[in-house]
């Protein structure tokens, strides 16, 4: 089985703060996401990568940027941590870009920001 | 823009009881379409995966069906248990986009 592993489950960081979020696929696939999701807004997609160090904005990138200088790691960075991300941040790979084996999610790091 | 709609929102059902989730979306040029099962706390777990081509598929007491024309799709469980327990989210790739789109989901409490 695809496995998915993101470093943290929970992490609690100050306003201002670099922050970042590790996550590990172990399938060789060519495809990770991340996604944030929130109460009443569901999923969001936050960046994509569809290749070592590409990388391409999804609908909320404001405020974070991403990093993948190997194929199976991919990590989303927030500059200054504010409040407003706080939020469940959930990581995805696929081997295909056109969804035809769906994604596979790790467990998710719950982030607070204080 | 393609939107997708899961209602109702919440559902409590006893256990026993076979019951249908419903999924809608606007755009009907679909390449395919996923269901996600969703425990407190945690990550997304692919359920099934339905192709653009196809009308059901199956896994277990689990069959989800797709109705491009009309824009739906159902995920119909069977004889529910406790252990489904759980927030069942449905998302939609679109042809021509690399990117699903997510409904809000469905939490199910199946009571014993």
């Amino acid at each position: 089985d695809v496995k998915v592993t993101q470093s943290s489950r929970y992490l609690v960081k100050r306003t201002g703060e670099k922050v970042f979020l590790e996550c590990v696929q172990d399938m060789d696939h060519e495809n990770m996401f991340w996604y944030r999701q929130d109460p009443g807004l569901g999923l969001r997609l936050i960046y994509f990568s569809y290749d070592v160090k590409m990388k391409e904005k999804g609908d909320i990138p404001e405020g974070y940027s991403v990093s993948r200088e190997k194929k199976e790691r991919f990590s989303l960075i927030l500059e200054s941590a504010s409040t407003n991300q706080t939020s469940m941040y959930l990581c995805a790979s696929s081997p295909s870009m056109t969804g035809d084996y769906g994604y596979t999610f790790g467990s998710g790091t719950r982030l607070t920001v204080v | 823009k393609q939107e997708v709609t899961q209602i109702p929102a919440a559902l409590s059902v006893p256990e026993g009881e076979n019951l249908v989730l419903n999924c809608s979306f606007t755009d009907s040029a679909i390449y395919n379409l996923q269901w996600f099962r969703q425990d407190p706390g945690k990550g997304l777990t692919s359920l099934l995966l339905i192709q653009s081509s196809q009308r059901e598929q199956t896994s277990g007491r689990l069959n989800a069906s797709l109705d491009k024309s009309s824009g739906r799709s159902t995920l119909y469980i069977a004889a529910s248990q406790p252990g489904d327990s759980a927030t069942y989210l449905c998302a939609v790739l679109t042809s021509g986009t690399y990117k699903y789109i997510f409904g809000t989901g469905t939490r199910l409490k199946v009571l014993a």
